[in-house]
């Protein structure tokens, strides 16, 4: 395995409450993503990191905020969670910004659902 | 706008035939193609990839095959295995845009015994 945990692996929580992911890897590696992933949609991207306090929006990031503190942790905040943000979120990482032919290693994901 | 499409959500094959799976894509400035398997309740693993310069990659029981002019690309699985029974994402990334990885939907593969 590549050293990529994420946590919760199941959450249910309700409309309106704050929900915070975690990514938490042991490779020391500077990229981190989030992706959910949809039916009919396949992965969007989150947000992603470049490094320590470096982060930037991904294609679907309203709604969404991340931190990343240490390089090993990459936090993913639902402000006020809704019904649309129910879905399987994934953490990535990868070593280098040119992953070549190998792209990302991703964790098992969390599944949340928003009631 | 999906940049990477998979038109076919389910694919049924059987035990020993091959298994062709399909992605089109829309940004002709992408240079890198992968595909990723995912089994339930895991995350995605990769599986091969094709260089834009290429038009062929085999690894293995595994084939992705590239035509730039069409802007498509195939995953041949020759010969399907029940252990092949996931989903199966077609991947692209360009410089561009850092090669971060854009998806398609997924196509989800059952090999029948």
């Amino acid at each position: 395995d590549a050293g990529i945990t994420q946590s919760p692996r199941h959450k249910v929580t309700e409309t309106g409450t704050p929900v915070t992911l975690r990514c938490h890897q042991t490779e020391n590696h500077r990229y981190m993503y989030w992706y959910r992933q949809d039916p009919g949609h396949g992965l969007r991207l989150i947000h992603y990191s470049y490094g320590v306090k470096d982060t930037d929006k991904g294609e679907v990031s309203d709604g969404y905020s991340v931190s990343r503190s240490k390089t090993e942790d990459f936090l993913l905040t639902l402000e006020s969670a809704t019904s649309s943000q129910t879905s399987v979120y994934f953490c990535a990482i990868s070593e280098s910004l040119f992953t070549g032919g190998y792209g990302y290693t991703f964790g098992s994901g969390t599944r949340l659902t928003v009631v | 706008d999906q940049q990477v499409k998979q038109n076919s959500p389910s694919l049924s094959v059987q035990e020993g035939r091959i298994s062709i799976l399909n992605c089109d894509y829309t940004n002709s400035m992408f240079d890198y193609f992968l595909w990723y398997k995912k089994y339930p309740a895991e995350g995605p693993t990769f599986l091969i990839s094709i260089s834009s310069i290429k038009d062929k990659n085999e690894d293995g029981r595994f084939t992705v095959f590239l035509n730039k002019s069409a802007k498509h690309l195939s995953l041949h699985i020759v010969p399907s295995q029940p252990g092949d029974s996931a989903v199966y994402f077609c991947a692209a990334s360009s410089y561009r845009n850092d090669y971060k990885l854009s998806f398609g939907a997924g196509t989800t593969v059952t090999v029948r015994a």
